[in-house]
């Protein structure tokens, strides 16, 4: 079985700050990680995943995260904060479990909102 | 641009009156997928179809149902719909190369009132 838990339902941040989301995860496989923004009214939209390659993936809109697997982590962060960010982020994981069985399984997301 | 398509975004619907949700894709993806998301929840898996053949999520009430007409169009029928069916219905797509590493493309949802 897998898991992702989001640690935050909100965050809050004042614009230029760092941006700092935590996501932890459990699984029985090797995982595969993956962060969704969800802006209001909207769909998600991938902003990056790993994928076994390298543990610092760097994503869109200058966010990234780093895979540890030491730490069960994958948290996102982003150096400087724009009102643009404000939005929903969403946490997943997936992995081979078994075939016909390789399903997302999203966290329940943090809502960030962005200070003036 | 190739995208996910929903329609409508907006659909308001009657206690126990059979609905439809659409969804349409010009990614020509072999894996189509539903969602429901309900306020400040995670997105949670309907059931999704690869090619035609079709995988129903073990917790999905027999009240959902879903067709897939060709490789472009997957409809999501509620057939009664109750007040705790209310929710944004999320479509998605990806290629199905490897699904457990595909990112999934989503449409905009289309948020479901139930009166």
């Amino acid at each position: 079985a897998q898991s992702v838990t989001q640690l935050g339902s909100h965050v809050s941040v004042s614009e230029g700050a760092l941006v700092l989301l935590r996501c932890n995860y459990s699984s029985s496989v090797p995982p595969y990680l993956f962060w969704y923004v969800q802006y209001p009214n909207q769909g998600l939209q991938l902003l990056l995943k790993y994928t076994s390659a390298a543990t610092l993936v760097k994503g869109i809109n200058g966010f990234e995260a780093e895979f540890k697997k030491s730490e069960t982590s994958f948290h996102l962060t982003k150096p400087s904060a724009h009102m643009s960010d404000a939005a929903e982020y969403f946490c997943a994981v997936s992995g081979y479990v078994n075939f016909g069985n390789e399903k997302l399984t999203f966290g329940t997301g943090t809502r960030l909102t962005i200070i003036p | 641009d190739a995208m996910v398509i929903q329609n409508p975004r907006y659909q308001v619907t009657q206690f126990g009156k059979p609905v439809t949700l659409s969804c349409s894709q010009t990614l020509n993806h072999n894996v189509m997928y539903w969602y429901q998301q309900k306020s400040s929840q995670a997105p949670k898996l309907l059931f999704h179809y690869y090619d035609k053949d079709f995988n129903n999520e073990a917790d999905t009430p027999d009240n959902f149902q879903s067709r897939r007409p060709n490789t472009s169009f997957c409809f999501l029928d509620i057939r009664s719909p109750g007040l705790g069916d209310a929710a944004m219905y999320l479509c998605a797509t990806s290629i199905s190369v490897r699904r457990y590493t595909d990112t999934q493309y989503f449409g905009p949802g289309t948020r479901l009132t139930v009166l």
